[in-house]
């Protein structure tokens, strides 16, 4: 399945550096979300884009800065992470808002 | 906020047994999902429904959308060990909000 891609599939990051996520869908959607998945508690979506107009932002430290360019492409710019950031980051993308395919998901990891 | 209580948490099972799950919520909802979740991967769709008591079927999977609106079931049949994962419900109201809300899952593992 290789509607929705997401790079890099494992990230290990120090609190002081800066990456980015990337996540491409190739279903020809409308719709982009991002996702965090910690143990044990409930998928946290993050924010929403809507052709590419950030329709959601859900109170999300400003130390994640999303960008999407296009309808095929997002980007989860990070920087100054903390430990606690350590989770699953999921991409999500959907035609309906509501039937959401996401991606495999970066297992990021702050020391 | 809206919140889905999913249960059972936690399932053992031996292959070839019949699985149910369910999701409940005090609220209503016009859209319920069910996604699988594999280790290491993005939940994955399994199925969608969008009326009230809707019976939906994909193969041995089977899933209902309640008649309140409140809660979706899905059954399993005939469990096989590629069933082994994490279930996820996810419902949305519709109602000028088009966020998915999730449930905290059930983790399905079949014993030898």
């Amino acid at each position: 399945e290789t509607g929705v891609t997401q790079t890099p599939r494992h990230l290990v990051m120090g609190m002081t550096n800066k990456k980015s996520l990337k996540c491409e869908q190739h279903l020809g959607h409308n719709a982009m979300y991002w996702y965090k998945q910690s143990a044990k508690k409930p998928l946290e979506l993050m924010f929403v884009y809507n052709f590419k107009e950030q329709t959601e932002n859900n109170s999300v430290p400003s130390r994640f800065s999303p960008e999407c360019p296009n309808s095929s492409h997002l980007f989860l710019h990070l920087h100054t992470l903390q430990p606690e950031d350590s989770a699953l980051y999921l991409c999500a993308s959907s035609q309906t808002l509501s039937e959401q395919y996401f991606g495999p998901g970066t297992r990021l990891t702050v020391t | 906020g809206q919140q889905l209580n999913q249960s059972p948490q936690s399932m053992f099972i031996q292959e070839g047994e019949d699985v149910s799950m369910n999701c409940t919520s005090s609220s209503i909802f016009n859209t319920w999902l069910w996604y699988k979740q594999d280790p290491g991967e993005g939940p994955v769709l399994l199925i969608a429904l969008y009326k009230a008591g809707e019976l939906t079927s994909n193969g041995r999977l089977t899933a209902q959308f309640g008649i309140t609106r409140k809660d979706s079931f899905l059954n399993i049949s005939a469990s096989i060990p590629s069933d082994v994962g994490i279930y996820f419900c996810a419902a949305q109201s519709n109602f000028g909000n088009e966020k998915l809300t999730f449930g905290t899952g059930t983790r399905l593992t079949i014993i030898p």
